[in-house]
């Protein structure tokens, strides 16, 4: 059974850095690619970044860029969004979800989400 | 950026409804459509891919059209679990966009 399993959010004043992870099972998560969206609670959804299924190719949201990266752990099967100059505006559920097909960009499988707050 | 505009933001039914929810999208985008559905306090769940392909497991009243910029979710029969918010999301080009969602609540 495939899950997708984040952790990694919390509570961090304007300014601070944090780590999410998304812990897979079920698939490898190396050959596919994967995404991170976003979503305000009550508003709607948001991409943030996508990494290709070899690293070799990572996007990212302008909003984000510069500031978050996106990478993978392959002997651990994990999914990472290390986000620094965190603002208030990036307050939100971070879900990490999986690419249906390479390069179709719908995504089959969705973890939980876990919520950042950025406040002081 | 392609924008994604769905319409109406709400909606009002009841069980046994038929219900079109609609996507349009600022330029062309071929088929390259996808509909979720999210219910409270969940993660999206993918219904519909390249514009009117049902993805597995989900319940054949549930169908999507259109190709180009405008598209439609169909909901042939309205169920109690259908009661949930639906976002169409382009695939077209980066980056990716969604639509603001439509909720359909309980008349």
């Amino acid at each position: 059974e495939v899950q997708l399993v984040e952790s990694g959010g919390g509570l961090i004043q304007p300014g601070g850095s944090l780590r999410l992870s998304c812990a897979a099972s079920g698939f490898t998560l190396s050959t596919y690619w994967m995404h991170w969206v976003r979503q305000v609670p009550g508003k709607g959804l948001v991409w943030v970044a996508r990494i290709s299924e070899d690293e070799s190719g990572t996007i990212y949201a302008d909003s984000v860029k510069g500031r978050f990266t996106i990478s993978r752990d392959t002997a651990k099967n994990t999914l990472y969004l290390q986000m620094h100059s965190l603002r208030a505006e990036d307050t939100a559920i971070y879900y990490c979800a999986r690419d249906r097909r390479a390069n179709n960009f719908d995504f089959d499988y969705w973890g939980q989400g876990t919520l950042v707050t950025v406040s002081s | 950026d392609i924008q994604v505009t769905q319409s109406p933001s709400s909606v009002s039914a009841s069980v046994g409804d038929r219900v079109t929810i609609t996507c349009r999208a600022s330029q062309d985008v071929s088929n390259c459509i996808a509909w979720y559905q999210q219910r409270p306090g969940k993660a999206p769940k993918l219904l519909i891919y390249d514009a009117s392909n049902l993805q597995g497991g989900v319940p054949s009243r549930f169908s999507g059209s259109g190709s180009g910029s405008n598209f439609i979710l169909t909901i042939s029969s309205l169920q109690p679990e259908d009661f949930a918010t639906y976002y169409c999301q382009q695939t077209h080009s980066f980056p990716l966009t969604f639509g603001g969602g439509t909720r359909v609540e309980i008349k």
